[in-house]
């Protein structure tokens, strides 16, 4: 299957500060990536839809201004953490639309463990 | 709106049992069907997938079939290992077309094989 990647897969950061996560589709261009979040031993829970080239679609409850999501190429969407704190804690996961002629299939990426002290 | 409900673990099996998740779902039009996987400490991985009614996905023994008129798409592997041990999703997609297109998760089950 295809292969998605997030750098980095673990940071830790001090309260206040800025983290970057980054999502690449390493071998299919992706016109469409998704952010999740999810809590320990828990399901995802769907943050935003990233499109190349527009602004992404938050969803309900998620604030837009703290969570930045820029999806600059087909194949990188960043997700920026700002002024994060500990309740910000957790494992976000991205995920890369496939669609093509015949396929239609979201792959994850490993995930990144951001922990907030 | 859409949902997908899956059966609650955990599910604890002894190797070389059979596995059943069951997943039925709710949705409007002809959504796809998956089943995905999580290892401890890592992302999802696409474990088998169902595009259409009657369609059945397949992968490393595992198998589901897409039930239109049960809604449903349970999980199965005649003999369970080890190595089998991990947390399933069960999961639709929806607005296939257009702009709203994402993917609705079930809770997930967790499934412990043991020696």
């Amino acid at each position: 299957g295809a292969v998605v990647s997030q750098h980095p897969s673990r940071v830790i950061c001090k309260s206040g500060t800025s983290v970057k996560i980054e999502c690449r589709s390493l071998d299919f261009q992706a016109t469409t990536m998704f952010w999740y979040r999810q809590f320990p031993k828990q399901s995802l829970m769907l943050m935003a839809t990233s499109n190349e080239g527009s602004k992404a679609t938050y969803e309900q409850g998620v604030e837009k201004d703290k969570f930045l999501i820029n999806h600059a190429s087909l194949t990188l969407s960043t997700l920026t953490v700002t002024s994060a704190h500990p309740e910000d804690s957790s494992f976000y996961i991205c995920s890369a639309r496939d669609l093509g002629e015949r396929t239609d299939t979201q792959y994850f990426g490993p995930g990144t463990r951001l922990t907030v002290l | 709106g859409d949902s997908v409900t899956q059966m609650e673990g955990p599910v604890t099996l002894s190797e070389e049992a059979f596995l059943t998740i069951n997943c039925t779902y709710t949705a409007t039009g002809y959504p796809s069907l998956f089943w995905y996987v999580q290892y401890p400490g890592e992302g999802l991985q696409l474990l088998l997938k169902a595009t259409k009614a009657d369609d059945k996905g397949s992968n490393k023994g595992f198998e589901a079939t897409y039930r239109k008129e049960t809604t449903s798409f349970h999980l199965e592997k005649g003999s369970v290992q080890v190595s089998d041990s991990a947390v399933y999703f069960c999961a639709l997609s929806s607005g296939s077309g257009g702009s709203n297109y994402k993917l609705t998760f079930g809770k997930g089950t967790l499934l412990t094989v043991n020696p």
